[in-house]
């Protein structure tokens, strides 16, 4: 299996909800990340988890809380959001983090909608 | 600070032509630098990268990058461009001592018949 698989594809949520994305990598990957990812910019690093420990928080608001349950799986949980949050969000899996030239594997993004 | 330039938001080629996506680097010391390719509403997918040794690198499906010190740049390459390359392409560079992928703008790549 070599796919980082992340779900839900599309979520729309109002300021109020609570939401969570989901990521799934079965590659033996030992680092995990979230992108955030606006219409025809790249992607910018919010969060790397390296050996299921949070490594790297890019100053990211409180209203966007990472969770690494085990080394296969990473979630990201919303709560009241802001219409700007709106955009794709990536999750990436590697190897190993600190270890000089990582290549990332992507998955396809979940594609976030707040009203 | 470590980071890449794409100084191309668009590039258009005809089917068959040659095609060079540029990327400049502004890196101190070695600099270790990549190729992303992202198709529409999907995640960004990895065509090669550049560590040490030769300046040549090929990669995935045809594409090959020159790594050029004296200029900074590590352009990406393909002989003869197909429609299904049209795309947006990223240049990226770990920084923060490894720690980062830090991306380009990105280039769109535009092939047609």
């Amino acid at each position: 299996d070599t796919e980082v698989t992340q779900t839900p594809k599309h979520l729309v949520m109002g300021m109020t909800n609570k939401k969570s994305l989901k990521c799934e990598q079965h590659m033996g990957h030992r680092a995990m990340y979230w992108y955030k990812q606006k219409a025809k910019k790249p992607p910018e690093l919010m969060f790397v988890y390296s050996y299921e420990k949070l490594s790297i928080n890019e100053s990211v608001p409180s209203r966007f809380s990472p969770e690494c349950p085990n080394s296969s799986l990473l979630n990201l949980h919303l709560h009241a959001l802001q219409p700007e949050d709106s955009a794709l969000y990536l999750c990436a899996s590697s190897q190993t983090h600190v270890s000089g030239a990582n290549v990332l594997t992507f998955g396809a993004g979940s594609r976030l909608t707040v009203l | 600070a470590q980071s890449v330039a794409q100084p191309e938001d668009q590039v258009n080629v005809a089917e068959g032509n040659p095609l060079t996506v540029k990327c400049t680097y502004s890196v101190s010391g070695n600099p270790y630098l990549f190729w992303y390719v992202q198709y529409p509403n999907r995640g960004l997918q990895f065509l090669l990268k550049y560590i040490t040794g030769d300046n040549l690198v090929k990669g995935s499906y045809g594409f090959e990058a020159e790594f050029n010190k004296s200029q900074t740049s590590f352009h990406l390459k393909k002989p003869s461009a197909l429609v299904s390359d049209s795309a947006l392409y990223f240049c990226a560079v770990l920084t923060g001592g490894g720690n980062k992928l830090t991306f380009g703008t990105g280039t769109q790549l535009k092939v047609e018949l």
